[in-house]
């Protein structure tokens, strides 16, 4: 089955404690992309990648770190979390970036104490 | 760069109502406009687009309208379900450009 695949779905940690978010498509995607989602504010992008190795930033990268070592995946790390990271959060991929269409995965809801 | 308004924040209808969520743009270069669905608990999926060649666009209960000049377009649900309850995204696009969403609409549809 087609999909983006985000791991954990849950997590909570404390303040400072570096962590890092999964994401995974098994579609030969070029395009992937992090959004958070906070209430009343819509899907904010965090960071995106054209292709391997392209990286780049999109509104709201304080505080995150991408990379894409491999087309298949592309982690979100969050070195010193803080209380303001709290949200949820979404991979996103398509066949490029001029592709219309994107595929999220299912999310994941990050709590920092 | 883009800039997407989505309204309104909420929306409650009566099962069988329809209902009409609003968003306009900023930038007229974007060209396409997709309209996404996320339920409870899921990531966001899309339901219907449309791109700015098109005035409108149907798929059984689901319909898109877009008007370029005044850059807004709208998505309306007839005959409504409680299997239509989500949050509604629009977004808008530019080729290589990068998806802009709106806020979000929270749909109810009441039995």
């Amino acid at each position: 089955e087609a999909q983006v695949t985000q791991n954990p779905r849950y997590l909570i940690t404390v303040t400072g404690k570096k962590l890092t978010v999964t994401c995974s498509q098994n579609m030969n995607h070029e395009y992937m992309s992090w959004y958070r989602q906070d209430p009343g504010l819509g899907l904010r992008q965090i960071y995106y990648s054209m292709n391997v190795e392209v990286t780049d930033k999109g509104d709201v990268p304080e505080g995150y770190k991408v990379s894409r070592k491999e087309k298949r995946n592309f982690p979100l790390i969050l070195e010193s979390p803080s209380p303001n990271q709290t949200s949820l959060y979404f991979c996103a991929s398509s066949l490029s970036s001029a592709t219309r269409g994107y595929t999220f995965g299912s999310g994941t809801r990050l709590t920092v104490v | 760069g883009e800039n997407v308004e989505q309204h309104p924040s909420t929306l409650s209808v009566q099962e069988g109502d329809s209902a009409v969520i609003k968003c306009t743009y900023s930038d007229s270069a974007s060209n396409y406009f997709p309209w996404y669905k996320q339920e409870l608990g899921k990531g966001p999926q899309l339901i219907i687009d449309i791109r700015s060649n098109v005035g409108e666009k149907k798929d059984q209960r689901i319909a898109v309208t877009l008007n370029k000049t005044a850059k807004h377009f709208s998505l309306h649900i007839t005959e409504t379900q409680p299997e239509d309850s989500a949050v509604y995204f629009c977004a808008a696009k530019q080729n290589n450009n990068d998806m802009r969403f709106g806020a979000g609409t929270r749909l109810t549809v009441k039995p």
